[in-house]
């Protein structure tokens, strides 16, 4: 098993373009999230999905966009990436409330 | 309002001690704590986790803590070794929403020395 992976690794936009960031698992998990990793701040919660074809919004969806078409990925969309979206993006999944996220190993992004 | 704390950033430890990483929470609704551990460049991976009706939970050289009273949780590695050497994430859960919803802290750098 691959577990979760991440595609890409690492990207640099300019102010105003648009990019799709990937996150696949192979476990058949129900749950998938994505979160933000900035510095001091943790990991914040952006959407999630409890099911294929579900998504619901976190702690910090604004300016993102999510999609749950098959139930092994989850794409993050930026639409008009801002500066503000530079940060580390980690994907989740998990296959059950009872269990343990597991999580892939992150896109580093940068928004010029 | 971080609903999740780790009031320190970072912590030393030799070799072979006791390293102690706190975590305190203020909502009452969480009833699921979980710490996880992260190396640079790569995802957090799941370390130990406790559930409210416990007051301690152990693996190994891993023991966490809970005070629910205190609204507090601590890490417990003993003996320390350098290769927990990483950053340290406390967070927390609503379990009975049907579905896990975490809260992080912004996490502790453990520096273990040989």
């Amino acid at each position: 098993n691959a577990g979760v992976t991440q595609t890409p690794k690492f990207r640099v936009l300019k102010t105003g373009q648009s990019m799709t960031l990937l996150c696949a698992q192979d476990m058949n998990h129900e749950y998938m999230y994505w979160y933000r990793q900035d510095p001091g701040m943790g990991l914040r919660l952006i959407h999630y999905s409890v099911g294929e074809g579900t998504t619901a919004k976190g702690e910090v969806p604004d300016g993102y966009n999510v999609s749950r078409l098959k139930k092994q990925n989850f794409l993050l969309g930026l639409e008009s990436a801002a500066p503000s979206q530079t940060s580390v993006y980690f994907c989740a999944s998990i296959k059950d409330h009872t269990d343990t996220q597991y999580f892939g190993p992150g896109t580093r992004l940068t928004v010029l | 309002d971080q609903q999740v704390k780790q009031n320190s950033p970072s912590l030393s430890v030799q070799e072979g001690r006791i390293s102690i990483l706190n975590c305190d929470y203020t909502n009452s609704m969480f009833d699921y704590f979980l710490w996880y551990k992260k190396y640079p460049a790569e995802g957090p991976t799941f370390l130990i986790s406790i559930s409210s009706i416990k007051d301690k939970n152990e693996d190994g050289r891993f023991t966490v803590f809970l005070n629910k009273s205190a609204k507090h949780l601590s890490l417990h590695i003993v003996p320390s070794q350098p290769g927990d050497s990483a950053v340290y994430f406390c967070a927390a859960s609503p379990i009975n929403t049907g579905f896990q919803k975490l809260v992080f802290g912004t996490g502790t750098r453990l520096l273990v020395s040989p």
